[in-house]
C-alpha cells in the first residue's frame, strides 16, 4: 500500500530533551516536507526536501533541523525541545517537485505525530 | 498576517443539504487553489482544486467556485452525506517557480443525520 509512515503517533517528552520523529514514504516520491498544524493558523511549513541531501527552510524553520540522506527517508529532529513545539506534525511527499500544488501530483500526508513538550 | 482566511472554524449541515465552505485570500499572486478534507487521526489528502484562469471546476458531488475580484472560493458539497463530516481546508499557491502553498485554518464541517 502507497503510505507516507510517521513514528512515533503521539509523543511527550520535556525542554530540552532531543527527539527524532521519523517520516517514510514508499512510492519513490521526489518532494517530502514537514508541516505543523496549530490552532487557528492551519498548516505550516518547517522543512522540506526537492532531492536527497537537498533540503530548504519553510515558513517556521527555527528549532528544528531536517536531512535526507535516502529518498525514501526526511526525519525531523528537534535537537533541544520547548513547549511553543508543541503541536501536531504532519510529513508529506508529492511525485514531483511542485511541492503537492497541483491536481495531478498533490501531497500525500502522513497520520500525523502529536508531540507534547513539558 | 493569514493571506488565506477560512473565517468559519466550524459548520453544522443536515444530511442531504448543501454545504457551502468558503476561503477568502489578500494575495494577487496566487494561481491555483486546492481544497484537502481531513478525517480525526489521519493526515489530510486532496480534493478538489481550480485553477486561477477558471471560476468554476466541479468533481462530482464537489464543486469548487473561484471568485477573482472578490479574492473568495467556496467549496460546494451536494447533497452532504455523512461521511463528508471532516475538517476542510483551503489551500493557495505562489505564481512564481517555488510553487509553495500557504494554508488556511481549516473549517470543521458536521453532518447531521
Amino acid at each position: 500500500e502507497a503510505q507516507v509512515t510517521q513514528n512515533p503517533r503521539y509523543l511527550i517528552t520535556v525542554t530540552g530533551k532531543k527527539l527524532t520523529v521519523t517520516c517514510s514514504q514508499n512510492m519513490n516520491h521526489e518532494y517530502m516536507s514537514w508541516y505543523r498544524q496549530d490552532p487557528g493558523l492551519g498548516l505550516r511549513q518547517i522543512y522540506y526536501s526537492m532531492n536527497v541531501e537537498v533540503t530548504d527552510k519553510g515558513d517556521v524553520p527555527e528549532g528544528y533541523k531536517v536531512s535526507r540522506k535516502e529518498k525514501r527517508n526526511f526525519p525531523l529532529i528537534l535537537e533541544s525541545p520547548s513547549p511553543n513545539q508543541t503541536s501536531l506534525y504532519f510529513c508529506a511527499s508529492s511525485p514531483d517537485l511542485r511541492q503537492g500544488s497541483t491536481y495531478n501530483s498533490p501531497l500525500h500526508f502522513g497520520n500525523g505525530t502529536r508531540l507534547t513538550v513539558t | 498576517d493569514q493571506q488565506v482566511k477560512q473565517n468559519s472554524p466550524s459548520l453544522s449541515v443536515q444530511e442531504g443539504r448543501i454545504s457551502i465552505l468558503n476561503c477568502d485570500y489578500t494575495n494577487s499572486m496566487f494561481d491555483y487553489f486546492l481544497w484537502y478534507k481531513k478525517y480525526p487521526a489521519e493526515g489530510p489528502t486532496f480534493l478538489i482544486s481550480i485553477s486561477s484562469i477558471k471560476d468554476k471546476n466541479e468533481d462530482g458531488r464537489f464543486t469548487v467556485f473561484l471568485n477573482k475580484s472578490a479574492k473568495h472560493l467556496s467549496l460546494h458539497i451536494v447533497p452532504s452525506q455523512p461521511g463528508d463530516s471532516a475538517v476542510y481546508f483551503c489551500a493557495a499557491r505562489f505564481m512564481d517557480s517555488n510553487y509553495q502553498l500557504i494554508w488556511g485554518a481549516g473549517t470543521k464541517l458536521i453532518i447531521k443525520p
